[in-house]
């Protein structure tokens, strides 16, 4: 069956410190990844997709990726944390089954964020 | 830009009222989606649709049902709400892609709707 898990419910970090949110992916063929982030009482936004080629990938608000096709991961991470970075996290994979040429996702539960000053 | 509107932020309905939650995106997209979303639950999925007149169950279609007369519109239909539909309801939309990489989906700002 395909998935995706985010296995921590919440991140604590630092303002200034590094921050990753970890992803795993099960799904049959090849996997193309997504990390969203919600803002309170907000939809959800974009932030980054890897479909192919270089395993870094670079998104907004100065995000990064990185696929890891033997741990079957893509965690989200940022080089130095804002305050303002505080949201919930949602790690996505594309639906394979049947095709899946109508674009589903799958989602997982979602990460909570806390940028701390 | 994409933009995804929904038709209301917040919904208070009482239990068996028929409720109705528009969805509209501007830029032509043809899949379009609705989830519910529930405090450690994530995003389920409820229906989606890749065309006019055309839709899919997604994992939790029980209780609900859509309508897609136009492109641009997506509207999804509680024919007799529960307190259990009490929810985070987002809509998304996507273009198209035959055997291709899956595009971005783009979301509304969401309805929160209360059922009492």
């Amino acid at each position: 069956a395909q998935s995706v898990a985010q296995p921590e419910d919440q991140v604590n970090v630092a303002e200034g410190n590094p921050l990753t949110v970890k992803c795993t992916y099960s799904v049959s063929g090849n996997p193309y990844l997504f990390w969203y982030v919600q803002y309170p009482n907000r939809g959800l936004q974009f932030l980054l997709k890897y479909i192919t080629g270089d395993n870094l990938v670079k998104g907004s608000y100065g995000f990064e990726a990185e696929f890891n096709k033997s741990q079957t991961s893509f965690h989200l991470k940022k080089p130095s944390a804002l305050v303002s970075d505080s949201a919930l996290y949602f790690c996505a994979v594309r639906d394979t089954a049947g095709g899946g040429s109508q674009g589903n996702l799958i989602f997982g539960k979602g990460t909570k964020l806390s940028v701390k000053p | 830009d994409v933009k995804v509107t929904q038709s209301s932020r917040y919904l208070v309905k009482r239990t068996g009222e028929k409720v109705f939650l528009e969805c509209v995106q501007d830029m032509d997209h043809e899949n379009m989606f609705w989830y519910r979303q529930d405090p450690g639950l994530g995003l389920r999925l409820i229906y989606f649709s890749y065309d006019v007149k055309m839709k899919e169950k997604g994992d939790i279609p029980e209780g609900y049902s859509v309508s897609r007369e136009k492109k641009e519109r997506f509207s999804l239909i509680l024919e007799s709400a529960s307190t259990n539909q009490t929810s985070m309801y987002l809509c998304a939309s996507s273009l198209w892609r035959l055997a291709g990489p899956t595009d971005t989906q783009y979301f509304g700002p969401g309805t929160r709707l209360t059922v009492l």
